[in-house]
């Protein structure tokens, strides 16, 4: 079964400083999706970045980027000019490219910015 | 923008009794999906549902659980007999098909069980 691991459980940050989110999974499909998703305290599950395992390239959106390390099952979420709105729990998750559709979700990283 | 949407936002019941919770997925979306999260803990898959049927369940979705889609829009999520360990936010999502990636969440329920 796959597993998804998020070590940080709190991290903090300056507001406009970069700051990066860790996160390992384990699998043994060569294809499947990565995601970040946000949850702030209203609770609702929003989706920040997606990464598909079988493209090289790292995924950006915007002030979000990813490194995405396939052969360390590795991929955190780094935080440029962080924003208080940036506060949130952050999740990482795993999805198989095809057949079973679940989330498999990591603990959660809670991310605090710092005026 | 087109959004899920569930209600109610919260439900306190007592333990023994039964409650649904409701959810209207995005109206093109064929998949559908029940996730629980406990105060604190992770986000934990529970059902998926394509074309009446459930797809695939998780352990926790015991004989306990069900799930229908009584009239083509609304997606809703039974517990027979509540338990205390039942507290939790339950999220519904959809997604369009089964090559889409992308599962888009609803706001949650609350679920009080005293």
């Amino acid at each position: 079964a796959q597993t998804v691991t998020q070590s940080q459980p709190e991290m903090s940050v300056q507001e406009a400083e970069t700051v990066t989110l860790s996160c390992t999974y384990d699998t043994s499909e060569s294809d499947y999706y990565l995601f970040w998703y946000k949850q702030p305290p209203s609770r609702q599950m929003i989706l920040v970045i997606r990464q598909e395992a079988y493209k090289q390239q790292n995924a950006t959106e915007n002030r979000f980027s990813v490194n995405f390390q396939k052969a360390a099952k590795s991929f955190s979420l780094k935080i440029s000019d962080s924003q208080l709105g940036d506060a949130a729990m952050y999740f990482c998750a795993y999805r198989r490219f095809q057949g079973a559709q679940k989330l498999v979700f990591g603990q959660g990283t809670r991310l605090t910015i710092n005026p | 923008e087109p959004e899920v949407t569930q209600t109610p936002s919260h439900q306190v019941t007592q333990m023994g009794q039964e409650v649904i919770l409701r959810c209207v997925p995005i109206s093109n979306h064929l998949y559908f999906y029940w996730y629980r999260q406990i105060l604190g803990q992770k986000v934990e898959f529970l059902v998926s549902f394509y074309n009446n049927e459930i797809s695939e369940k998780s352990e926790i979705f015991d004989d306990q659980f069900s799930v229908e889609r009584p009239d083509g829009s609304n997606f809703t999520l039974k517990i027979r007999s509540t338990k205390l360990e039942d507290s939790a936010m339950y999220f519904c999502a959809s997604s369009v098909g089964v090559l889409s990636y992308e599962q888009y969440f609803g706001p949650g329920t609350r679920l009080t069980v005293t």
